[in-house]
């Protein structure tokens, strides 16, 4: 069983709303992820937070607004999502450094824009 | 030559076959490969990982070719519970924690 757990595990959201994707581990990682993934693609990073700090963004549209309040939670804020947004968005953390950094994923957050 | 790619498929074999997918990558200074298996609307799960030359587990056979530049995955003895799909996993940021992962290959084991 995943040690990163996603909640909501499925949000519906207008286009107006602001809503939040939740992600929390307890295995004492120091890197924490966000990515999505479209239907029958591969999951795109979008976000690397490491010892809290963001570390990586990949360019991710200013309506993504993560937030890494402690080193067991990380957040992701939505604003203003256009219906092209809808993915499932999956959180991963790791032991930051050394070559044994093997990423783990939570069961994700499947997301409807309307 | 794209970051991570992957054999195609969809790969539908019988139960008891031995199937193997390929994985190349163009970042010559990655040191550590991943296979993660893929149910239908679920999270990637790790299968194994890679560090030398190759990893054995059960039924699992991962093995890596630094000069070709690319790892490969082998399923012996074949299940109907190993149908999913399969991602490779590289790393290719500066960090070793920048994962890059291929289209993925569908496997499908059939009675």
């Amino acid at each position: 069983d995943t040690e990163v757990t996603q909640t909501p595990k499925h949000l519906v959201m207008g286009m107006t709303n602001k809503k939040s994707l939740k992600c929390e581990q307890h295995m004492g990682h120091r890197a924490m992820y966000w990515y999505k993934q479209k239907a029958k693609k591969p999951p795109e990073l979008m976000f690397v937070y490491s010892y809290e700090k963001l570390s990586i963004n990949e360019s991710v549209p200013s309506r993504f607004s993560p937030e890494c309040p402690n080193s067991s939670l990380l957040n992701l804020h939505l604003h203003a999502l256009q219906p092209e947004d809808s993915a499932l968005y999956l959180c991963a953390s790791s032991q930051v450094g050394g070559i044994t950094d093997t990423q783990y994923f939570g069961p994700g957050t499947r997301l409807t824009v309307l | 030559r794209k970051e991570v790619e992957q054999d195609p498929g969809p790969f539908n074999v019988p139960e008891g076959a031995t199937v193997a997918f390929n994985c190349t990558y163009s970042n010559s200074a990655s040191q550590s490969f991943f296979w993660y298996r893929q149910d239908c609307r679920k999270e990637p799960k790790l299968l194994m990982s890679v560090y030398s030359s190759g990893n054995e587990d059960g039924r699992f056979t991962a093995q890596l070719n630094r000069a070709s530049q690319y790892i490969s995955l082998l399923i012996r003895d074949s299940k109907l519970s190993d149908s999913a799909t399969y991602l490779c996993g590289v790393p290719s940021g500066a960090g070793s924690y920048q994962l890059t992962f291929g289209k993925g290959t569908k496997l499908s084991v059939i009675p």
